[in-house]
């Protein structure tokens, strides 16, 4: 099925330790960010990218480091986990440009991250 | 002052009754305004979209935007139970999305 495909859905880190969550889409979208998601905070970006070998920070890029090697792939890494990066995680893509029928983001299901 | 306000909720509806949904903003350059609704544990999907100032309706779904009033609005007709979600407002000034500034959402209940 097209869309934006998260892994993994849940994951339980100890504070210090480095992960990377998987971000991958199907559609060619050029456009992919990191969102997190925090109770009264609503969706902040942490990371974006404009297309393959470009990416730039978003609203709290700090503890974290992205790549985009290929268009399909985007991931998130934590360089050394923190209770304050407890928190789920979306991964979201669209198409540049404003096409008619195009319009907004495609989002995964997202990554439910606890640091301990 | 944020960017985008939206009321938290949640909001407890009967079966068939109108919801309304806001949010304010305070950059005048905003052009794009969207609706996102989150069902629990899920990710946010796209509703409805408009440009600018004015009202569009998608079935039982209107958007309505006030740009003098710096304010938009996501009514539903007939609201049902599987309506129950968080409703989230985005708002961008560009289709080119690098920033889209999302409202914290309003969790709606349809009680049946």
């Amino acid at each position: 099925n097209a869309g934006v495909t998260q892994t993994p859905k849940f994951q339980v880190l100890k504070t210090g330790q480095s992960m990377t969550l998987q971000c991958a889409q199907d559609m060619n979208h050029e456009y992919m960010s990191w969102y997190r998601q925090d109770p009264g905070m609503g969706l902040r970006l942490i990371h974006y990218s404009v297309g393959a070998g470009i990416t730039d920070q978003g609203e709290v890029p700090n503890g974290y480091n992205v790549s985009r090697s290929t268009t399909e792939d985007f991931p998130l890494r934590l360089l050394s986990a923190a209770p304050s990066q407890t928190s789920v995680y979306f991964c979201a893509s669209t198409p540049s440009g404003g096409q008619t029928g195009t319009f907004g983001y495609t989002f995964g299901s997202g990554t439910r991250l606890t640091v301990v | 002052q944020k960017e985008v306000e939206q009321d938290p909720g949640p909001l407890s509806v009967p079966e068939g009754a109108i919801v309304s949904l806001n949010c304010t903003y305070s950059n005048s350059a905003f052009q794009y305004f969207m609706w996102y609704r989150q069902y629990s544990r899920k990710g946010p999907e796209l509703l409805m979209y408009t440009y600018s100032s004015g009202n569009k309706e998608d079935g039982r779904f209107t958007a309505q935007v006030d740009k003098s009033s710096k304010y938009i609005s996501l009514f539903i007709r007939d609201s049902q139970p599987s309506d129950s979600a968080t409703y989230l407002c985005a708002i961008t000034n560009s289709g080119g999305y690098q920033k889209v500034t999302f409202g914290t959402g309003t969790k709606l209940q349809v009680i049946p």
